[in-house]
């Protein structure tokens, strides 16, 4: 069964304006930890923001914020003030905890934002 | 500190063919995955490394997909024989513990093209 679920193939965004790419997750674990990795063309994996699930606040990056709602297991990524530098792969991934098995992240099957001038 | 460093960048090469992917993972860490990534199936975890040990590879794909960590600084992933199917982006990563907040840095990856 699939773990990770990002139901956007593909986005576009207006340049300067707020993103919000999708992820929800599957997990019976209490303790788990969320990621979110950007992969532009050049092909490389970028970490962006981490979310434990135990935190209370929303993680934030810089103009990276995560939407956490715990109940809904769901951990958006918003990307404020879009720029021409995200087009790219963002892929949402968990770390599961200890009941499960913390030692894998799995990965979702990713979103491919593109950002119009 | 270097980062996660894997070669070649790219390996072109024919069917039937032996490949082999090197890497090699950040000082201190203890753990070690190798992924694979197509289009079509994302990235899938093929194997992991615990302290140099192998401890999950049921993500390797066949028996023509081998891996090993010989010391806590490099680690090898062959294909033998290789197959147009194998052509993919291998990635290794390493994470310094068994944490669920601890992130995997990730290598620039091997583009495998076999024809």
């Amino acid at each position: 069964a699939q773990k990770i679920t990002q139901t956007q193939p593909g986005m576009f965004v207006q340049e300067k304006e707020a993103v919000t790419l999708d992820c929800t997750y599957d997990t019976s674990d209490q303790s788990y930890g969320l990621f979110w990795y950007k992969q532009p063309s050049s092909g490389e994996m970028i970490f962006l923001i981490y979310q434990g699930s135990y935190d209370e606040q929303n993680a934030t990056e810089g103009r990276y914020s995560l939407n956490f709602q715990k109940a809904r297991k769901s951990a958006n990524l918003v990307i404020s003030a879009s720029q021409l530098g995200d087009s790219a792969m963002y892929f949402c991934a968990m770390r599961e905890g200890p009941e499960t098995s913390y030692d894998k992240v799995i990965f979702g099957p990713g979103t491919s934002l593109s950002v119009i001038p | 500190d270097a980062g996660v460093i894997q070669s070649p960048r790219h390996e072109v090469t024919e069917m039937g063919q032996e490949v082999t992917l090197r890497c090699k993972p950040i000082s201190g860490h203890d753990y070690l995955f190798w992924y694979r990534q197509t289009m079509m199936r994302g990235l899938e975890l093929l194997i992991y490394f615990n302290n140099n040990v192998p401890i999950d590879d049921s993500g390797m794909p066949e028996d023509r997909f081998s891996a090993k960590m010989p010391n806590a600084s490099f680690s090898t992933l062959k294909i033998q024989p290789s197959e147009p199917r194998d052509s993919a982006v291998y990635f290794c990563a390493s994470s310094p513990h068994l944490a669920t907040n601890e992130k995997l840095f990730f290598g620039s990856g091997t583009q495998l093209s076999v024809l």
